[in-house]
């Protein structure tokens, strides 16, 4: 199983919106609604940010939002703030019981 | 509050195995799955498989087969996960983490461990 395709960066300046993608095939984010992203500060414990492509866990901040095109996730942070620079990554079920994730996206607030 | 806490760093060398635990708290722990994750230095994260602390079952990535044994112990609601025939390339964090145990929840681990860091050296 090969490990979804996310940009190895991205960054943008505090109040500044910016969406990091997730690229599989249709055996993956294309074919299942089960798309997950993490928010993992180095050293800590990955958190979990948006789940089934769209749903946000209680207390994570509506500044963080989800989408799916195709077989392309995206993560759309609004509203940047300097805590919001982390490490990112998408995952999906891949079926056969099998969880993929992402190579992760370093977000960097300018 | 729930609460994952995972054994401490393990300096292995290769050919040998390796027992990583999770203890976990603050939540019934035969409701919820147990994911192991593992990320090696300057890589992304790379799943390992799930055990359901329930029933025992395993699912493992093809990758691990053979070579991967998730357990618990609901007596005192820990998971392990035991790799062996270690190499260099299996020099990683070790994460467990749970997801609920119903359709679709299962793949989106919601809570997870501090990590466990494994390095295989001769």
């Amino acid at each position: 199983q090969s490990a979804l395709t996310q940009p190895p960066s991205a960054s943008g300046s505090p109040g500044q919106s910016v969406t990091i993608s997730c690229t599989g095939t249709s055996s993956d984010v294309g074919g299942y609604k089960y798309v997950s992203w993490y928010q993992h500060h180095p050293g800590k414990a990955p958190k979990l940010m948006i789940y089934e492509v769209t749903k946000r866990p209680s207390g994570v901040p509506d500044r963080f939002s989800g989408s799916k095109s195709g077989n392309t996730a995206s993560l759309t942070v609004s509203g940047l703030q300097t805590e919001d620079e982390a490490d990112y990554y998408c995952s999906s079920y891949a079926g056969s019981n099998n969880l993929v994730f992402g190579g992760g996206t370093k977000l960097t607030v300018l | 509050q729930v609460q994952l806490v995972q054994s401490g760093a393990e300096v292995k060398k290769p050919g040998a195995s390796v027992k990583v635990s999770c203890k976990a708290s603050g939540y019934t722990f035969t409701d919820y799955y147990n994911h192991w994750v593992r990320q090696a230095p300057g890589q992304g994260l790379e799943w390992m498989g799930w055990i359901n602390p329930n029933s025992g079952g395993t699912n493992y990535a093809q990758k691990f087969q053979g070579r991967v044994t998730m357990t618990r112990d609901t007596s005192i609601s820990t998971a392990y996960m035991e790799l062996s025939r270690l190499t260099s390339d299996d020099t990683a964090v070790y994460y467990c983490a749970r997801a609920a145990a119903r359709p679709g929840s299962v793949w989106s681990p919601d809570y997870w461990g501090q990590g466990t860091l494994v390095t295989v050296s001769s």
